[in-house]
């Protein structure tokens, strides 16, 4: 079975702290994204890579930077937390076009 | 426009009930469907793909309209642990599995 796991389930931050929300794969996939879901807007892609070093924008980057220096490791980075960055985060792996999903790390900002 | 819209929902059905969902999408261009299950609290995961032909799984039947650029996903005789957000999702693709997914629709069967 895939497992991609998420470093933390729960997070509480404070306002302007910088996050970092890790994300790690166990299938040697080339492809993983980060996901924010809200209620009412469902899944919107933050970013994604395709291969080590590698990184492209989803549709709301803003706010957002990520790492990949292993192949495994997807990281998210929050530069100045806000509070509208509060919501649930996904880290996916893609093959074949099947995504796998970390079981999501809820982040407050306070 | 969103890429993917759905009905959000809810809807309630009673147990062994037909109930269909669709969903749209407006980039033409996308090259593969899927409908997905997100149990609450828990993370999305595959129901089945959608081919063009249509296409079955037990009491699930997707199919898809590539000249409306709908998709739809009819679950028959509904049992309870069908409650769940069902997620049209599409592939913009290009070669990095971009998938783009709906809002979802909230289905709650009930006894």
């Amino acid at each position: 079975d895939v497992k991609v796991t998420q470093s933390s389930r729960y997070l509480v931050k404070r306002t302007g702290e910088k996050v970092f929300l890790e994300c790690v794969q166990d299938m040697d996939h080339e492809n993983m994204f980060w996901y924010r879901q809200d209620p009412g807007l469902g899944l919107r892609l933050i970013y994604f890579s395709y291969d080590v070093k590698m990184k492209e924008k989803g549709d709301i980057p803003e706010g957002y930077s990520v790492s990949r220096e292993k192949k495994e490791r997807f990281s998210l980075i929050l530069e100045s937390a806000s509070t509208n960055q509060t919501s649930m985060y996904l880290c996916a792996s893609i093959y074949n076009t099947e995504a796998f999903f970390g079981q999501g790390t809820r982040l407050t900002v306070v | 426009r969103k890429e993917v819209e759905q009905d959000p929902g809810p809807f309630n059905v009673p147990e062994g009930a037909t109930v269909a969902f669709n969903c749209t999408y407006s980039n033409s261009a996308s090259q593969s469907f899927f409908w997905y299950r997100q149990d609450c609290r828990k993370e999305p995961k595959l129901l089945m793909s959608v081919y063009s032909s249509g296409n079955e799984d037990g009491r699930f039947t997707a199919q898809l309209n590539r000249a409306s650029q709908y998709i739809s996903l009819l679950i028959r005789d509904s049992k309870l642990s069908d409650s769940a957000t069902y997620l049209c999702v599409v592939d913009l693709s290009g070669g990095y599995n971009k998938l783009i997914f709906g809002a979802g629709t909230r289905l709650a069967v009930h006894p």
